[in-house]
C-alpha cells in the first residue's frame, strides 16, 4: 500500500506555544488529506479536511484558528497547534486518498502532550 | 446524524480460535466499506475493503461480508495470532464523499 509519513511521532511543548506537525504522502498524490485527533480508548475524531492549494474544511466545533491547516502541494500537509493548552494534549492523526471514494492512508500519528 | 457502529466493545479470542467483529452503520447511501486495525500508539492500518456491489471479500486470513439490508458489516478473522491483538474499527462513506465516517472500535485481545 501507499506511504503516509507524519512527522513529529511524538511531541512536548509548554503551554502557550505552537506546535506544527507534518503529514506527507510519500509515493503518491494526495487530492486531500484528513487530520484526525483521537483520545485514549475512543475513535478517531475527524478535525479537518484539506484540499491541496484550497481552505481546509473544519468539521463543527474545531476551531479554525486554533487548528492552522496548510496544503502546499499535493504530497503534504501541516497541522499548526496554536497556543497549545493542556487540553490539546492528544493523538493526531492524518490520512491521505488518491481520490473520493477510495482507501485512506495513515500517517502514524503524533503524541502531542502540553505541559 | 450518520453514524457507523460497533456492537462488542471488546472481544477475547482464544489463540488459534476464529473471531468475527460486528459493525451496524445507518447511512444507506454508503457503498464504500473498509476495517482498519490500530496497534497502541499507531496510526490505523488498513486491512480490507468491500463495495456495496458485493456482499463478501476474503483477504488474507480475513473475510469481510457486507448485509446491505440490515446495514451490518463483519470481519472475521481466521485462526487469530497475537499479533492480531489491536482495535478495530470499521469506517464508511458515499460516492463522491471524501470523508470517511469512523465506528467506535472493537479491541480483540487474543489470549495464548
Amino acid at each position: 500500500g501507499a506511504v503516509v509519513s507524519q512527522h513529529p511521532s511524538w511531541v512536548i511543548c509548554k503551554s502557550g506555544t505552537s506546535v506544527k506537525i507534518e503529514c506527507r504522502s510519500l509515493d503518491f498524490q494526495a487530492t486531500t488529506m484528513f487530520w484526525y485527533r483521537q483520545f485514549p480508548k475512543q475513535s478517531l475524531m475527524l478535525m479537518a479536511t484539506s484540499n491541496e492549494g484550497s481552505k481546509a474544511t473544519y468539521e463543527q466545533g474545531v476551531e479554525k484558528d486554533k487548528f492552522l491547516i496548510n496544503h502546499a502541494s499535493l504530497t503534504l500537509s501541516t497541522l499548526t497547534v496554536t497556543s497549545a493548552h493542556p487540553e490539546d494534549s492528544s493523538f493526531y492523526i492524518c490520512s491521505a486518498i488518491r481520490t473520493a471514494n477510495t482507501e485512506a492512508f495513515f500517517g502514524q500519528g503524533t503524541r502531542l502532550t502540553v505541559v | 446524524g450518520e453514524s457507523v457502529g460497533l456492537h462488542l466493545p471488546t472481544l477475547s479470542v482464544q489463540e488459534g480460535d476464529n473471531s468475527i467483529i460486528n459493525c451496524a452503520y445507518s447511512n444507506s447511501a454508503s457503498d464504500y466499506f473498509i476495517w482498519y486495525k490500530q496497534e497502541s500508539g499507531k496510526g490505523p492500518q488498513f486491512i480490507i475493503d468491500i463495495r456495496s456491489n458485493m456482499d463478501k471479500r476474503q483477504g488474507q486470513r480475513v473475510t469481510v461480508l457486507l448485509n446491505k439490508t440490515v446495514k451490518h458489516l463483519s470481519l472475521q478473522i481466521a485462526a487469530t495470532q497475537p499479533g492480531d491483538s489491536a482495535v478495530y474499527f470499521c469506517a464508511e462513506n458515499s460516492m463522491g464523499n471524501e470523508k470517511l465516517t469512523f465506528g467506535t472500535g472493537t479491541r480483540l485481545t487474543i489470549i495464548p
